[in-house]
């Protein structure tokens, strides 16, 4: 599956755990982005990645969350001292698009879905 | 920022029947609307999207329409058959300035 890759894909914590999500692009995108998903909402938008450089952070985006991208490649989401306010589906997407940002397709990962005790 | 409000937030339709849902945007810098559908349990994925260039594109059974006047943009589906069910969203972005903002979705029940 040459997809976007996301692991693990259920994660359960207690509260004041970190918590780290994975996620594999398709190989040959450069924009890598983080949503967030809850029940009867759709993706809100985290953070994005531009090759290996941090674009833009949502003020969703707490400073118990950080994300890094440090190869260009694969990009990581940690949560430090989880609560259960963070419980989602936490989403990853990539795109080839060498034009604009905010346009081209998005490839969604599967997500990882975070329950916090 | 941009905010996109979308209805209903669900939609129960006959198989066969046509399905229309409807979005409003904040920002009339917005300029690029993309519909994702998203399957139980499964990933969203682009169904259509239009530019504020054009005021309707369609794909099959799939039509978009955006009226940049009154600032909302719609999804029309026609025949729908049982696997259009899903969670549908509409997103907005400004090209080149701004990242996608997402509406809450509908879930659409196409029965058979």
């Amino acid at each position: 599956d040459t997809g976007v890759s996301q692991d693990p894909r259920h994660k359960i914590t207690k509260r004041g755990q970190n918590v780290t999500f994975r996620c594999d692009p398709i190989s040959e995108h450069n924009r890598l982005y983080w949503y967030r998903q809850t029940l009867g909402q759709g993706p809100e938008f985290l953070t994005y990645f531009q090759n290996e450089a941090q674009l833009e952070k949502s003020r969703l985006l707490s400073d118990r969350f950080s994300a890094e991208r440090p190869k260009g490649s694969f990009s990581t989401l940690e949560i430090q001292r989880t609560e259960q306010g963070d419980s989602a589906m936490y989403l990853c997407a990539s795109t080839s698009s060498v034009g604009l940002a905010g346009s081209g397709e998005l490839f969604f990962g599967e997500g990882s879905r975070l329950t916090v005790l | 920022g941009e905010n996109v409000e979308q209805h209903p937030s669900t939609l129960s339709v006959q198989e066969g029947d046509s399905a229309v849902i409807k979005c409003t945007y904040s920002d009339s810098a917005s300029n690029y609307f993309p519909w994702y559908k998203q399957e139980l349990g499964k990933r969203p994925q682009l169904i259509i999207d239009i530019r504020s260039n054009v005021g309707e594109k369609k794909d099959q059974r799939i039509a978009v329409t955006l009226n940049k006047t009154a600032k909302h943009f719609s999804l029309h589906i026609t025949e729908t058959q049982p696997e259009d069910s899903a969670v549908y969203f509409c997103a907005a972005s400004i090209e080149g300035y701004s990242t996608l903002t997402f509406g809450k979705g509908t879930m659409l029940l196409v029965s058979p």
